[in-house]
């Protein structure tokens, strides 16, 4: 079985920092993929950012970027520049890719940009 | 672009009723899931189905059962409402091939007395 646990349940930081929110995994299979999730107050939650297992290249969408390292099981995303915008709470997931088609998420941080 | 909606954004039941959370997706996806929120917990899975007609049980299904007629429809029940069920519920839905991702609707939070 897969278990995902996110050790910081609240941060908070100045707006045009950069902030890392932390995640570390366990899983036995070799094949998965890695998701962090955003969910704003009082709205869907949303994809931010996936990682391919078998990817060595750490992912990067605009402002969000990743840090991968699989043989710890750490999956870190670090938000530059943070905007009022990515106050949120933060998921994040681990799936495999054969077998069980479900996502398992950890247990969440609670992201808060101050102006 | 992909939606998935929830047929109540608040529902307010008493204990012992029977309470059905509907969710519709757009896409074509053959996966539906459905997860309750709680503070702390993060999402935990209730149950899933990935064809008309088929279900698994996810982490925490007890107290739940689930009904999938559509490919676009997938319905969660409480049987018999109780107080610990008063939680966030999320649908979401994702294609069977890669990447895999999940689509979440806004969610119902159910509130039970």
């Amino acid at each position: 079985a897969q278990t995902v646990t996110q050790s910081q349940p609240e941060m908070s930081v100045q707006e045009a920092e950069t902030v890392t929110l932390s995640c570390t995994y366990d899983t036995s299979e070799n094949n998965y993929y890695l998701f962090w999730y955003k969910q704003p107050p009082s709205r869907q939650m949303i994809l931010v950012i996936r990682q391919e297992a078998y990817k060595q290249q750490n992912a990067t969408e605009n402002r969000f970027s990743v840090n991968f390292q699989k043989a710890a099981k750490s999956f870190s995303l670090k938000i530059s520049d943070s905007q009022l915008g990515d106050t949120a709470m933060y998921f994040c997931a681990v799936r495999l890719i054969q077998g069980a088609q479900k996502l398992v998420f950890g247990q969440g941080t609670r992201l808060t940009i101050n102006p | 672009d992909v939606k998935v909606t929830q047929s109540s954004r608040y529902l307010v039941k008493r204990t012992g009723e029977k309470v059905f959370l509907e969710c519709v997706q757009d896409m074509d996806h053959e996966n539906m899931f459905w997860y309750r929120q709680d503070p702390g917990l993060g999402l935990r899975l209730i149950y899933f189905s990935y064809d008309v007609k088929m279900k698994e049980k996810g982490d925490i299904p007890e107290g739940y059962s689930v009904s999938r007629e559509k490919k676009e429809r997938f319905s969660l029940i409480l049987e018999s409402a109780s107080t610990n069920q008063t939680s966030m519920y999320l649908c979401a839905s994702s294609p069977r091939k890669a990447p895999y991702e999940q689509y979440f609707g806004p969610g119902t939070r159910l509130t039970v007395t």
